[in-house]
């Protein structure tokens, strides 16, 4: 069964550090989400992505937060400058299209900022 | 603005009982409407979804119903197991909308 990948599994980096989250989100897939869950609490999201180019972004998807995809299969979120509060556990989706339509979820990175 | 809510944090049921998760919705555009599982340590994972016009769905073991004239989402699992004990969360999506905004979540324990 199709799945999404993400990887590295966990991340741990230094406040101020630039880290990148990747995906390989499922192959026939149009649209690209990432999510954020922090401990304990409810998964929040972050940005959607489609046609190449950011489609719709929350408030937390601040100009530290960048995302990409570099070529045909890969999904990357990129945060610029770690902080401790980026400290979650960060999920990446896809779904085939945007309406009626269920997003499939990595495994997640957890990302540690120390 | 947007916001999904759960009524009970923690439910606890016994093994082979009926479990009723609820979720409450305040944005009356939201058209459409899933449920996730998510177990320690993994992604949410889809379980039902329904559109705003149905009342009810149904799937394996598990049925989710719908009120918009009060804006409330249920899920029922029937005849609950051990594997069923996970945190349940509801999420919604308006038609035009581009995210799925997830309720806070209710962990269902299953006691043996």
């Amino acid at each position: 069964e199709p799945e999404v990948t993400q990887t590295p599994s966990h991340q741990v980096t230094q406040m101020g550090q630039e880290v990148i989250l990747r995906c390989v989100p499922i192959s026939n897939h149009l649209y690209f989400y990432w999510y954020r869950q922090i401990l304990g609490q409810k998964v929040e999201f972050l940005v959607s992505f489609y046609n190449n180019e950011i489609s719709e972004k929350s408030e937390i998807f601040d100009d530290q937060f960048s995302v990409e995809r570099p070529d045909g299969s890969n999904f990357t979120l990129k945060i610029r400058s770690t902080k401790l509060e980026d400290s979650a556990m960060y999920f990446c989706a896809s779904s085939p299209g945007v309406e009626y339509t269920e997003a499939f979820f990595g495994q997640g990175t957890r990302l540690t900022v120390v | 603005g947007e916001s999904v809510g759960l009524h009970l944090p923690t439910l606890s049921v016994q093994e082979g009982d009926n479990s009723i998760i609820n979720c409450a919705y305040s944005n009356s555009a939201s058209d459409y409407f899933i449920w996730y599982k998510q177990e320690s340590g993994k992604g949410p994972q889809f379980i039902i979804d329904i559109r705003s016009n149905m009342d009810k769905r149904q799937g394996q073991r598990v049925t989710v119903l719908l009120n918009k004239t009060v804006k409330h989402l249920s899920l029922q699992i029937a005849a609950t197991q051990p594997g069923d004990s996970a945190v349940y969360f509801c999420a919604e999506n308006t038609m035009d909308g581009n995210k799925l905004v997830f309720g806070a979540g209710t962990i269902l324990r299953v006691k043996s």
